[in-house]
């Protein structure tokens, strides 16, 4: 069993849908949690950052951590076909190297 | 802020020869760098760790002579691939985390190529 599991997709949603992306994970010392988008050919780009069970939430994002279930989630409000790129999730103990999912493809459509 | 560059974007090299990919932190100071390679479709694999003015921590299965790490200022680190070959196609992306907040910023990967 992986640390971390996330499905791959794709996800293929109409634009200004509400997209909901998650992550499992069964270490439970992790306690930072992270959200990346990666477009084709490009680096990942940090999103979110939470260390505490509950919601955060940044502009048309929302990262939620559901630590007694070992549950993340990542929704994006209003998507754009821009938002087409594939998402990330990551995690630690806490100055610790990273252990990613295998990431959610997703694709807005106009 | 936050903002990591890598250089070059893409080198296509010869079998044989040895390639270098510089990581610059640009407007912090890194104290821990990593090094990551993606095959298509896959996710991120970690290649080292490595902190400025010590050796670099290398992964299991990670040829540390192959994949020199250098890590010699707070803005910059170094991975040089020696006598690559064709599987050593891939792209390598770095990233850098400040000693303050636990996160990695990512730079724009670098594509290489052995023919």
């Amino acid at each position: 069993q992986k640390e971390v599991e996330q499905d791959p997709g794709p996800l293929s949603v109409p634009e200004g849908a509400i997209v909901s992306l998650n992550c499992t994970y069964s270490n439970s010392a992790f306690q930072y949690f992270m959200w990346y988008r990666q477009y084709s050919r490009k680096g990942p780009e940090l999103l979110m950052y939470t260390y505490s069970s509950g919601n955060k939430e940044d502009g048309r994002f929302t990262a939620q951590v559901d630590k007694s279930s070992k549950y993340i989630s990542l929704f994006i409000r209003d998507s754009q076909p821009s938002d087409s790129a594939t998402y990330l999730c990551a995690m630690n103990t806490g100055f610790q190297k990273l252990v990613f999912g295998t990431g959610t493809r997703l694709l807005v459509s106009p | 802020g936050a903002v990591v560059s890598q250089h070059p974007s893409w080198v296509i090299c010869k079998s044989g020869t040895s390639v270098k990919i510089e990581c610059r932190s640009l407007d912090f100071q890194a104290t821990t760098m990593f090094w990551y390679r993606q095959f298509p479709k896959q996710s991120l694999m970690l290649m080292a760790t490595s902190n400025e003015g010590s050796k670099a921590t290398y992964e299991q299965g990670v040829e540390k002579d192959k994949f020199l790490i250098n890590h010699a200022s707070l803005t910059l680190s170094t991975l040089t691939v020696t006598s690559a070959h064709p599987e050593d196609s891939s792209f390598y992306i770095c990233s850098a985390r400040t000693g303050a907040e636990d996160t990695q910023y990512f730079g724009p990967g670098t594509r290489l190529t052995v023919l």
